[in-house]
């Protein structure tokens, strides 16, 4: 089946340290983001990518980076400089062709700082 | 700048009963406007998208979207509500390249 997969479903982590969140995707798609989930908020976009080895910054990535090594993987590492890392994380990704739109997403993972 | 306005951050409605939830949307450019829908502790699942063609949009699940470009308006609506609907529904704006903007989300509640 083809789709997007995140992992762990749920992340707990000390203060102070480096937690890294997967998203794999297997739609052969060139595009790929993150976004971050606050309870009664929107969505809000941490890094996007839209080629192998190359990434930009949304609108909320301090205390955050990415890597893009491989067209299907684009890992997100929360580091000890983001101040409230509590939230929702989701994954997408889209094709790059100029008349498509919609991004598909997936399940997403909850990290909570304890 | 583009932007999204939610205007109900909850709708309660009754199984069987319509449900209106209400978008309005900003933009420089022409839009493509898309409603996702997210159950508890999910992803998001696109029910419809408005891309310049026909403004009634018809969706997953029983659900439709008008555009309406003189009122700056995108309102998803269901006929009948299912206790299935029960879910955040976000209002989604895509103008010039591959960024979404987001409204706030709705949360709606249905009864029996």
């Amino acid at each position: 089946d083809g789709g997007i997969t995140q992992s762990p479903k749920y992340l707990f982590r000390k203060e102070g340290q480096n937690v890294t969140l997967s998203c794999e995707q297997n739609l052969n798609h060139d595009a790929m983001y993150w976004y971050r989930q606050d309870p009664g908020q929107g969505l809000r976009l941490i890094y996007y990518s839209q080629i192998v080895n190359d990434f930009q910054k949304g609108d909320i990535a301090e205390g955050y980076s990415v890597s893009r090594e491989k067209k299907e993987s684009f890992p997100l590492t929360v580091t000890s400089a983001q101040k409230n890392p509590t939230a929702f994380y989701l994954c997408a990704s889209s094709p790059l062709a100029v008349n498509y739109n919609e991004q598909f997403f997936g399940p997403g993972t909850r990290l909570t700082v304890l | 700048a583009q932007s999204v306005t939610q205007l109900d951050s909850h709708v309660s409605v009754s199984e069987g009963t319509p449900v209106l939830l209400r978008c309005n949307y900003s933009s420089s450019y022409s839009p493509s406007l898309f409603w996702y829908v997210q159950h508890p502790n999910k992803g998001l699942q696109l029910l419809l998208k408005y891309t310049s063609a026909a403004t009634l949009v018809k969706g997953i699940n029983g659900f439709e979207a008008e555009f309406k470009k003189s009122e700056t308006s995108f309102h998803l609506t269901k006929p009948s509500a299912h206790m299935s609907d029960a879910a955040e529904y976000f209002c989604v704006l895509k103008a010039a390249g591959n960024k979404l903007t987001f409204g706030g989300g709705t949360r709606v509640l249905v009864k029996p």
